[in-house]
């Protein structure tokens, strides 16, 4: 069974305090990994797409990485504007784009 | 930028009363999802359509029915809303490998 494991579930950070948030996942052959960030009462905002071990995503202080079994968002010298839940999601190969497995996500809060 | 709407972002609804969520996407994409989420549980598919008045069951169908009469509008229909459809709805669109997301429609259900 597609299964995807995000952790931790709740991260809380000083400003500028840089750590990583993980996304394991088990999926019979991967299409691409999505991570979102969702914003409390709102829905999910796109990120990145990875497609393969390896590859590399980055977008203001934020960076992901993806292997062969997990994903990372490095969050580096994080602001109190980057609190949010971030959401890693899969796309099996047999399954494609349309029934993407999504894990429950990493509440993350960043302190002034 | 991509644009999917929610028409209504909070509803309250009574036990046995027929529900209609809309969504309208303005990219003409092909795909169009509804999602509800759950704490603890995450986002779990209902439906999706990969064209007009084409539909594809997901993974929690049951208790929901889906039109897509036209390629930018979706609707989710609960034919007799119970309290467990409590939650957040998400629509949703890609046209590739993309898929982008409205900004939700809390319905609670008494």
């Amino acid at each position: 069974e597609d299964q995807v494991t995000q952790s931790p579930e709740a991260l809380r950070l000083q400003e500028g305090e840089s750590s990583s948030l993980n996304c394991s996942y088990t999926v019979s052959g991967l299409r691409g990994l999505f991570w979102y960030r969702q914003d409390p009462g709102k829905g999910p905002e796109f990120l990145f797409t990875l497609y393969s071990a390896g590859e590399e995503k980055e977008k203001e202080r934020l960076k992901a990485t993806l292997t062969k079994k997990e994903s990372f968002l490095h969050i580096t010298a994080p602001k109190p504007e980057d609190s949010a839940t971030y959401l890693c999601a899969v796309g099996p190969m047999n399954t494609g784009f349309q029934k993407l497995v999504f894990g429950t996500g990493t509440r993350l809060l960043v302190s002034p | 930028d991509v644009k999917v709407t929610q028409s209504s972002r909070y509803l309250v609804k009574r036990t046995g009363e027929k529900v209609f969520l809309e969504c309208v996407q303005d990219m003409d994409h092909e795909n169009m999802f509804w999602y509800r989420q759950d704490p603890g549980l995450g986002l779990r598919l209902i439906y999706f359509s990969y064209d007009v008045k084409m539909k594809e069951k997901g993974d929690i169908p049951e208790g929901y029915s889906v039109s897509r009469e036209k390629k930018e509008r979706f609707s989710l229909i609960l034919e007799s809303a119970s309290t467990n459809q409590t939650s957040m709805y998400l629509c949703a669109s890609s046209s590739s490998n993309t898929i982008y997301f409205g900004e939700g429609s809390w319905l609670t259900v008494v």
